[in-house]
């Protein structure tokens, strides 16, 4: 079963523009991971954030997490086409079993 | 290191075949864990081995098992197939003691006609 979902389902923007991509979760964690998958490909690890931090930076992304609302966001700066893919936000893993994703929003960045 | 590798990369089978698909994880990850991803569902658990054993298992029918080896290289089979396992099949392997982060492979796209 789905964990949560993330908002907007599909996002359109301008090279160079931010995008900022927003998960909801229903239960407790230790941390949240986001994915990205390119069309029809296997995903890849972007960044993980624990419960206990608030913000979390690598490279051009920023996630941040409110536990106590249970939602996270990435925001992706100066986006380049290189970076239309799915993104994916992940719970659990670890000591806390498999790893529930959400539904993922598709961006399309365009040149 | 080599990533994670599946294969095969793409598959037709007709319904009531059965198929299997294999995985192998990066060198030194002793957990593999599969998902099943289809525009509908999105992605989905399958199951979770380590040390050959099945630690965890999702929702699916029995016709889906899995194995692995003492090499901790997967398997997993799918028999009696049905149009609605038409899927992304995509194989993840981590390391112990890491705190939930996978590594995934390129993924088997199965297609049942």
């Amino acid at each position: 079963s789905q964990q949560g979902e993330e908002d907007p389902q599909a996002l359109s923007i301008q090279e160079g523009e931010n995008a900022t991509m927003n998960c909801s979760y229903k239960t407790s964690i230790n941390n949240l991971q986001w994915y990205r998958q390119n069309s029809g490909r296997g995903l890849v690890h972007l960044i993980l954030i624990r419960s206990n931090e608030r913000e979390k930076h690598s490279g051009r992304l920023r996630v941040t997490l409110d536990t106590s609302k249970k939602s996270s966001s990435l925001l992706i700066t100066a986006s380049r086409a290189a970076d239309t893919a799915s993104y994916f936000c992940a719970t659990g893993g670890g000591s806390q079993g498999n790893l529930i994703f959400g539904k993922g929003t598709k961006l399309s960045v365009k040149p | 290191k080599a990533g994670v590798t599946q294969t095969p990369r793409y598959l037709i089978k007709t319904r009531g075949q059965q198929v299997t698909l294999s995985c192998s994880p990066i060198s030194g990850h002793r957990s593999v864990s599969w998902y099943q991803q289809t525009p509908g569902q999105g992605l989905q658990f399958l199951f979770e081995y380590f040390s050959e054993t099945q630690r965890n298992k999702g929702n699916f029918p029995g016709r889906f098992s899995g194995r692995q080896f003492s090499n901790s290289r997967s398997e997993m089979n799918v028999s009696t197939l049905e149009l609605g396992d038409s899927a992304l099949y995509l194989c993840a392997s981590s390391l112990v003691g890491d705190p939930g982060k996978q590594y995934f492979g390129p993924g088997t796209r199965l297609t049942v006609t």
